[in-house]
């Protein structure tokens, strides 16, 4: 069974930093994209970050570039989100979410998501 | 520009059937999308990727009430003989490359 779980959320002031984790199980790893998506209160998805399977390319929506980092560890078959410089409209709900499997390396949609964690940004 | 455009809200009868309705944006007709549903207070859930022409690769256990289809540069979730549990909001969405959008969701109410 595919496992998703995401921890490091909480409460940080404007400008601040936080690092969320994604510990993944039940499939091969490193022979997944994975993607971060972001639901702030009351609202819709929001797709943060993609990485590839061996972390050699990364993609971000255009509000995050510069400020988060996406990073994966296959040994430990874990994703990371490094957020700095956090702004209120950073507040979300943030879920880890697996890339469908697609030969060849392809970026396929999304087909297995965690619960997600809070993150809120408020002084 | 790569946009999903879905109705804000639908609502249908216990037992009926009901046909939500993500639309591509103009120039990417070919597309294909994702469906995710989300329940009240939880996660989302994968249904199905959905082609332009049509065919569909259902998410392990999302029941035979759930079908895709296709026409042009829409994309169709048909959910037949409603539930109280498929009360929920559903997401289309869709990538290219270094990309990934989703539609604004569409809130399901089962009458």
């Amino acid at each position: 069974e595919v496992q998703l779980v995401e921890s490091g959320g909480g409460l940080v002031q404007p400008g601040g930093s936080l690092r969320l984790s994604c510990a993944a199980s039940g499939f091969t790893f490193s022979s997944y994209w994975m993607s971060w998506v972001r639901q702030a209160p009351g609202k819709g998805l929001e797709w943060v970050a993609n990485i590839y399977q061996d972390g050699t390319k990364k993609y971000y929506v255009d509000s995050v570039k510069g400020r988060f980092t996406f990073s994966r560890d296959n040994a430990k078959n874990s994703v990371y989100l490094q957020m700095n410089s956090l702004r209120a409209e950073d507040t979300a709900v943030y879920y880890c979410a697996r890339g469908k499997f697609c030969g060849g390396g392809c970026y396929d949609g999304l087909d297995s998501w965690g619960q997600g964690t809070l993150v809120t940004v408020s002084s | 520009q790569l946009v999903l455009t879905q109705s804000p809200s639908a609502s249908a009868s216990l037992g009926a059937s009901v046909k939500l309705t993500c639309t591509l944006s103009s120039g990417y007709s070919s597309y294909a999308i994702a469906w995710h549903q989300q329940q009240p207070e939880k996660g989302p859930r994968y249904l199905m990727k959905l082609d332009s022409d049509g065919s569909h690769s259902k998410g392990d256990g999302i029941p035979d009430r759930f079908s895709g289809s296709s026409s042009g540069a829409e994309r169709y979730l048909t959910i037949s003989s409603l539930q109280s549990e498929d009360e929920a909001d559903y997401y289309c969405q869709t990538w290219g490359t270094g990309i990934v959008v989703f539609g604004g969701g569409t809130k399901l109410t089962v009458l």
